[in-house]
């Protein structure tokens, strides 16, 4: 069984749509996370969410939403997509200090 | 908030030879440390990490990690590589009272050649 995993794994969408990227955990960890990774393999975290319970929302657009319907879920919807959305984003989860365990990514492209 | 520099984009070694990837960090407070490794196309996976206890960490795939307070370091060596070991290496970094903020470094590409 997949630990962390990402649907789908691979998005071609035009601009201006609106896409969603889920994420399933069945580690039983209490966080989950959203990293994005630019073209220079650069991870920047995008959100972090608790128990359901958001703690952190790092400075990315408000077209940017998580949504966590359980403790097991985080999805990331997009809304109004831009070039400069392509990307590839990590879901991970984690239960404190053991590390994150990373999902194998969603490759976003934004034609 | 804490942070990490790679000081390495690339490393290209030749294969059997010992690598040193290098990782600072920087924190106003007591901090968990961690190499994860990137495949081409695929996510990270967790290689080590630092907790507490011993500043000599090991990995899977014979990785090792030292862990130096007084210089804020927490680099990566592996003694013989080997040609799957070409990958990319991200150090990372969460403070003691907040795990649930893991930042990256930019990341190191290690490029082992035959």
């Amino acid at each position: 069984d997949t630990a962390v995993s990402q649907t789908p794994k691979y998005l071609v969408t035009q601009m201006g749509n609106d896409k969603s990227i889920k994420c399933e955990q069945n580690l039983g960890h209490d966080t989950m996370y959203w990293y994005k990774q630019d073209s220079k393999k650069f991870l920047k975290i995008m959100f972090s969410y608790n128990n359901k319970e958001l703690i952190i929302n790092e400075t990315v657009p408000n077209r940017f939403s998580p949504k966590s319907p359980d403790k097991a879920h985080l999805n990331l919807h997009i809304n109004s997509l831009e070039l400069g959305d392509s990307a590839v984003y990590f879901c991970a989860s984690s239960q404190t200090a053991y590390g994150y365990t990373f999902g194998s990514g969603t490759r976003l492209t934004v034609v | 908030a804490q942070s990490v520099t790679q000081l390495d984009s690339q490393v290209p070694v030749f294969e059997e030879a010992p690598v040193e990837l290098r990782c600072n960090y920087s924190s106003s407070v007591s901090v968990y440390l961690f190499w994860y490794v990137q495949y081409p196309n695929q996510g990270l996976q967790l290689l080590l990490k630092y907790l507490s206890g011993s500043t000599l960490v090991k990995g899977i795939n014979g990785f090792e990690a030292e862990f130096n307070k007084s210089q804020t370091s927490f680099h990566l060596r592996k003694p013989s590589v080997h040609i799957s070991d070409t990958a990319e290496y991200f150090c990372a970094v969460s403070d003691l009272r907040n795990n649930n903020d893991m930042r990256f470094g930019a990341g190191t590409r290690l490029t082992v050649k035959p």
